[in-house]
């Protein structure tokens, strides 16, 4: 069975510093690997996404993602962070075939301080 | 207007109440999800719904129930809500991975349930 962990469950940064939230994963064939954002009171907005190709992907809002197999992972960069960025971050993974239901990591809380 | 969209936003009920909640899609998506959020557990999916005559059981399924009205309506119910469901409800579709795309889920804006 595919899962996600992400091992930082809140992570405090200073605005104009750079942010780097992590993502394992486990599933044994391909994943497709997303990054999804849920500001406070809002529903969850896709940041960016995996499938195949180029292994840093680049989103919204000027995050970018690397996805490395040999380490399982699929970790969210952002070179400077702003006030608005401070939300929760879900990592999810999904199969490429069969079954394509996602499952979702535990969130990763982001405050940012002036 | 928002694609996806859930009622109501928020509800508080008692324990033992009958309860729905809505979701409605102008998508176009034929996949519709139920989730929900609880605090340190991230989003667990209750149903979904390949199409209108296909619906699944999710990881969490016990004490919940689905109707999928239309491609475009998929709705929640909590035939009699305790209070452990008090939490987050998302609803979300998707278009599949029609052509080799890669499926992305969009999310509605959540209903907050607090169960008395």
């Amino acid at each position: 069975a595919q899962s996600v962990t992400q091992p930082d469950i809140h992570i405090t940064v200073s605005e104009g510093a750079s942010l780097e939230l992590r993502c394992n994963y486990s599933y044994g064939a391909t994943p497709y690997l997303f990054w999804y954002v849920q500001s406070p009171g809002q529903g969850l907005q896709l940041l960016l996404k995996y499938f195949s190709g180029d292994t840093l992907v680049q989103g919204i809002k000027g995050f970018e993602a690397e996805f490395k197999r040999s380490q399982s992972s699929f970790n969210l960069r952002k070179p400077s962070v702003h006030w608005s960025d401070a939300a929760e971050y879900f990592c999810a993974v999904g199969a490429v075939f069969g079954n394509e239901k996602l499952t979702f990591g535990t969130g990763t809380r982001l405050t940012i301080i002036p | 207007d928002a694609d996806v969209t859930q009622t109501p936003r928020n509800r508080i009920t008692k324990t033992g109440k009958r309860i729905m909640l809505e979701c409605s899609q102008t998508k176009g998506h034929d996949r519709m999800y139920w989730y929900r959020q609880d605090p340190g557990l991230g989003l667990r999916l209750i149903y979904y719904s390949f199409d209108v005559k296909d619906i699944n059981k999710g990881e969490i399924s016990d004490g919940y129930s689905v109707s999928r009205q239309a491609q475009a309506k998929f709705s929640l119910s909590l035939e009699s809500a305790i209070p452990n469901q008090t939490a987050l409800y998302f609803c979300a579709t998707s278009d599949g991975l029609a052509g080799g795309r890669v499926e992305t889920q969009y999310f509605g804006p959540g209903t907050r349930l607090l169960v008395l």
